[in-house]
């Protein structure tokens, strides 16, 4: 059984540009989830997809959006970067219903340098 | 609001002594509460969770934790430490709003010495 896998491992990225982060769920997980873990603080959710629709969101602007694949991969989109945003992006997946909790399970995250 | 509180930024402990690691949370409904770890350039790891019942939950590698809601409170223990415990350990709270969402603390540091 495959982990939930996360790439790149390491971005740098200068203010104002746009990235792309990419999570492979779990092997027969239908739900990614994506945080934002700055220095010295704990995850903050930014969003959830279950089976390809949003499914709940954090309080992150519209320039941070994503999308779920029909085989649950997923992409973390963010555009006009801003120095804030260098954080490490956890994704996590999970095998479950619409509300549901079921026991996520977190890639080692891509770390994202904003210049 | 829903937060979590973690009121120790890092706690140094001798291997095989005990150890407790505070959790305050405020959450308007019954809360799920979660323990996880994170070591350095890996990904979270849950340690144990309560949804409801006993409220003394044991989780994996020899951790437990109370749910007491007269003080809001989750506190991680754990009887004996060991060196590989060292990490990072976050307290977590749960709950279906919009979807569900996981609140984190902002996490303790735990070092071991010998």
């Amino acid at each position: 059984e495959t982990g939930v896998t996360q790439s790149p491992t390491h971005l740098i990225k200068t203010r104002g540009q746009q990235v792309t982060l990419r999570c492979s769920s779990q092997s027969g997980h239908n739900t990614v989830s994506w945080y934002q873990q700055a220095l010295g603080q704990g995850p903050q959710f930014i969003f959830q997809y279950y089976r390809e629709e949003e499914n709940g969101r954090g309080n992150f602007p519209p320039r941070f959006s994503g999308l779920q694949f029909p085989n649950y991969s997923s992409e973390l989109n963010v555009n006009a970067l801003e120095l804030d945003d260098s954080a490490l992006y956890l994704c996590a997946s999970s095998l479950g219903a619409s509300g549901s909790w079921n026991e996520q399970f977190f890639g080692p995250g891509t770390r994202l340098t904003v210049l | 609001a829903q937060s979590v509180t973690q009121p120790d930024i890092h706690i140094t402990v001798s291997e095989g002594a005990s150890l407790e690691l505070r959790c305050n949370y405020s959450y308007g409904a019954t809360p799920y509460l979660f323990w996880y770890v994170q070591s350095p350039g890996q990904g979270l790891q849950l340690l144990l969770k309560y949804f409801s019942g006993d409220t003394l939950v044991q989780g994996i590698k020899g951790f437990e934790a109370e749910f007491k809601r007269s003080q809001s409170s989750f506190n991680l223990r754990k009887p004996s430490v060991h060196w590989s415990d060292a990490a990072e350990y976050f307290c977590a709270v749960g709950g279906n709003t919009g979807g569900f969402k996981t609140i984190f603390g902002a996490g303790t540091r735990l070092f071991v010495k010998a």
